[in-house]
């Protein structure tokens, strides 16, 4: 099992251009998780999703969006990019409902100038 | 008030001695509560879930959980300059069990 795979590793991106963090995990893990962590802070849910067809807003769901076709599958969406957006996204799983371990991807480091 | 809240550090320690690591959470339907390793560069990784009140011992590591205050610790025994790093405090059952609720993050170093 490969886990829980991200790409791209890092991106720069300018202002106002638009991109997909792509994120599968091969677990059939139900619950899928995006998070960004800002320079020496701890980790902010952007969404959440618990099974196919079902997504919901996190903490700072503000300039992204997500979908979830399929069980492997929750690619985030970011629209119009923004500096405030410059920060370290990591994609998580867990097996279903009751938090025990997250199973976390390697992370994408994204930039936005 | 933070949801969950830790003292972001730097703790610096000796090598050998114990590291005392503390976090609040300020919702009390709190259920599952996690100690988070993140080494610079990389992702989180689990080293201890608490679930009641209590002290829960695996190895050097040591959690402590205090519903009635909202407080949970870490403590790591005979710190290694290998336990350097970023410890997060997380929390679920916070605004539904789904979700996983974190700290800023404490920076530790271990000093040879």
């Amino acid at each position: 099992n490969a886990g829980v795979t991200q790409t791209p590793k890092f991106r720069i991106l300018k202002i106002g251009q638009s991109m997909t963090l792509q994120c599968t995990q091969d677990m059939n893990h139900n619950y899928m998780y995006w998070y960004r962590q800002d320079p020496g802070m701890g980790l902010k849910l952007i969404y959440y999703s618990v099974g196919a067809g079902i997504t919901d807003k996190g903490e700072v769901p503000n300039g992204y969006n997500v979908s979830r076709s399929t069980t492997e599958d929750f690619p985030l969406r970011l629209e119009l990019a923004a500096p405030s957006q410059t920060s370290v996204y990591f994609c998580a799983s867990i097996p279903g409902q009751g938090i025990e371990k997250l199973f976390f991807g390697s992370g994408t480091q994204l930039s936005v100038l | 008030q933070k949801e969950v809240e830790q003292n972001s550090g730097p703790l610096s320690v000796p090598e050998g001695a114990i590291a005392s690591l503390n976090c609040t959470y300020s919702d009390r339907v709190s259920q599952s509560f996690f100690w988070y390793r993140q080494y610079s560069g990389k992702s989180p990784e689990l080293i201890m879930s608490i679930y009641s009140n209590g002290d829960k011992e695996d190895g050097r590591f040591t959690a402590q959980l205090n519903k009635a205050s909202q407080y949970v610790s870490l403590l790591i025994r005979d710190s290694q300059p290998s336990d350097s790093a970023t410890y997060l405090c997380a929390v679920s059952g916070y605004q539904g069990a789904q979700k996983l609720v974190f700290g800023q993050g404490t920076r530790l170093t271990i000093n040879p």
